[in-house]
Order: C-alpha cells, then structure tokens, then sequence
C-alpha cells in the first residue's frame, strides 16, 4: 500500500524555466511532509518542509505548496538550473510517529 | 565538521553469511534512523535509536535484523544469514533532536547478497 505517491518516475524541464514535482498521499494522519533531493551514490539532502497547519513555505528557489483537502503537495523550483538535476523525494510523517514515509522518487532532468 | 559516515560503503556477500553496517552520525547528533532502499523503491523507515536505546522498531522485519547504538561508537545495523532479498541500499540518518525531520543522511552502504 503506497501511502506516498509520486506518479511521475522523471520529468525534464529546460534551464530557467519552472520545475514542478508532485506527489499524493493517503494518509490523512501525515501532519508534517518534506522534500529531499538525492545524486547517484550519495543520501538524500533535506530541501524544504511543510507543517499541515500551512499551505506554502518558501526557500529561495523552492516552494512547497499544500492542498490538503486534495491530499497533494507539490515543490516548484524556479529558475531551473543544471545542478537541479537529481531524484527528488517526497516525504510524509504521521504525529508521535518515529519514522518518514518515502514516495518512490521523480527524476529531474534539466536541460541546457 | 564531518557529515554522517557510513561504512562499508559497498559490501558483498554470500547467501548465510552476516552483513554488519555502521552509522556514525554527525558529531552532536545522539539520534540515528536506519533506512532501506529497495531497487526502484522509496526509502522505508527500519528503526529509530537513541544512544544505548531503540527507540521505535517497527520497520524492522522481525527475523535476522538487529540494531544497535553503544555509548560508544558507531550505530551497527546486522544482518544474519542474508538472503537474496536483503539486497538493497541502507542509509543511516542523523538528527540533534528527536522530532527533527530534516534528517542528515550518509551516503549509503549497498547490500549485494550472491
């Protein structure tokens, strides 16, 4: 049962422009999601969080939007840059619990 | 100031033997999470410690799998008579505080069982 859905196994988008990842979820106990970006060979990086009591958080180049009546979010990176390229992972906590739950990753291409 | 290291960084072995990874979390970090990356899937939560104490082991499957995290050195994930489907990519996370999720992950220990 995949609680965290990310449906879009990659995406390309050409440098400057906007990149938008999606990803769904089940589960309306999750009160706490995150964005993580990974390279080849190396852990997830924490990007950008959001509580489910707001609907957008904002750091430089990333945004997180929350639509939880939809049980969606989605991260805009704007502008798009080649170092953007990477896997990006979607992120769910339900409270008092311990652990994340994963979607299974969007694969961002930029192109020059 | 050194990142999360984990180690091996690759590591092989036969059906039946014992796989052993270790975690040293950041230094000031006394809170470590154990993940595992199947091919082509998310990362699934195994187990949460805090020094000398697991914390929340409900990913763990319950059979062969261990955790432990001493007062000191590292955090060590074992795995005994590995089995083909062990074969996965596990990272180790660590956190200043409980309740901090925006983890530091190491780099990875990648599993392979022949």
């Amino acid at each position: 049962d995949q609680q965290v859905k990310q449906n879009s196994p990659s995406l390309s988008v050409q440098e400057g422009r906007i990149s938008i990842l999606n990803c769904d979820y089940t589960n309306s106990m999750f009160d706490y999601f995150l964005w993580y970006k990974k390279y080849p060979a190396e852990g997830p990086t924490f990007l950008i969080s959001i509580s489910s009591i707001k609907d957008k958080n904002e750091d430089g180049r990333f945004t997180v939007f929350l639509n939880k009546s939809a049980k969606h979010l989605s991260l805009h990176i704007v502008p798009s840059q080649p170092g953007d390229s990477a896997v990006y992972f979607c992120a769910a906590k339900v409270g008092g619990a311990d652990g994340l739950t994963f979607g299974k990753g969007t694969h961002l291409i930029i192109q020059p | 100031n050194a990142g999360v290291m984990q180690n091996p960084r690759h590591l092989v072995r036969r059906r039946g033997q014992e796989a052993r990874l270790r975690c040293s979390p950041m230094k000031g970090h006394s809170h470590v999470y154990w993940y595992r990356q199947l091919p082509e899937e998310g990362l699934k939560f195994m187990v949460y410690l805090q020094k000398e104490n697991i914390i929340d082991e409900s990913g763990m499957p319950k059979e062969r799998f261990s955790a432990e995290f001493p007062k000191e050195g590292p955090s060590i994930l074992r795995i005994q008579q590995v089995v083909r489907g062990d074969s996965a990519a596990y990272f180790c996370a660590s956190s200043p505080l409980g309740g901090n999720y925006g983890y530091t992950f190491g780099s990875g220990t990648r599993l392979t069982v022949v």
